[in-house]
């Protein structure tokens, strides 16, 4: 039961490149979601996808993009990386908005950015 | 609007001793609470939620949280902690008036031998 999956693990990019961290989910979630988390700080949504098709931004969506072109994948783009992009990314799902939806997460991706 | 607030940072306890780290919340609407614990270098795992049934919530690994309405809190204890405790936790509300999930700054909490 691989739950989600996201790569690369670590990464370390230059100023100005750009890069896609990977998501995928096998069980069968609509919504799936971006977070990243900053040293000392909660976890803060960047993008968001209810289905297919469908994403939203989320609280601090400047710098990224995302796609959703079918269920399992959503994968998050950095164009143009810039040191205040360094920080720890989180893929994560649920089966719906409802209450009480429990959210499942991956391991992470630590990004830095020099 | 919702928030929610990790009263504490950071938390030390002994092993074997109990163990309190505190949260309190604002919400619009009857919200749903979660802890979740990171350990080093992995993902969030939910501990425990609640989702307006029965008030006092038991999770994995001994842990358990009390919905206290009155006193806007949902406070995580166990009776003893054990070496393997020492993560973050992250304590987090979720409003059913729209997609809005709220994480706490978390709480580290340390448990000494």
């Amino acid at each position: 039961n691989a739950g989600v999956t996201q790569t690369p693990k670590f990464r370390i990019l230059k100023i100005g490149q750009s890069m896609t961290l990977q998501c995928t989910q096998d069980m069968n979630h609509n919504y799936m979601y971006w977070y990243r988390q900053d040293p000392g700080m909660g976890l803060k949504l960047i993008y968001y996808s209810v289905g297919a098709g469908i994403t939203d931004k989320g609280e601090v969506p400047n710098g990224y993009n995302v796609s959703r072109s079918t269920t399992e994948d959503f994968p998050l783009r950095l164009e143009l990386a810039a040191p205040s992009q360094t920080s720890v990314y989180f893929c994560a799902s649920s089966s719906g908005q409802f209450t009480g939806n429990t959210i499942y997460f991956g391991e992470g991706s630590w990004l830095t950015v020099v | 609007a919702q928030s929610v607030t990790q009263l504490d940072s950071h938390v030390s306890v002994s092993e074997g001793t109990p163990v309190l780290l505190r949260c309190n919340y604002s919400s619009s609407y009857s919200p749903s609470l979660f802890w979740y614990v990171q350990h080093p270098n992995k993902g969030l795992q939910l501990l425990l939620k609640y989702t307006s049934a029965a008030t006092l919530v038991k999770g994995i690994n001994g842990f358990e949280a009390e919905f206290k309405k009155s006193e806007t809190s949902f406070h995580l204890t166990k009776p003893s902690a054990h070496m393997s405790d020492a993560a973050e936790y992250f304590c987090v509300v979720s409003d059913t008036g729209g997609f809005k999930t709220i994480f706490g700054a978390g709480t580290r909490l340390f448990v000494k031998a």
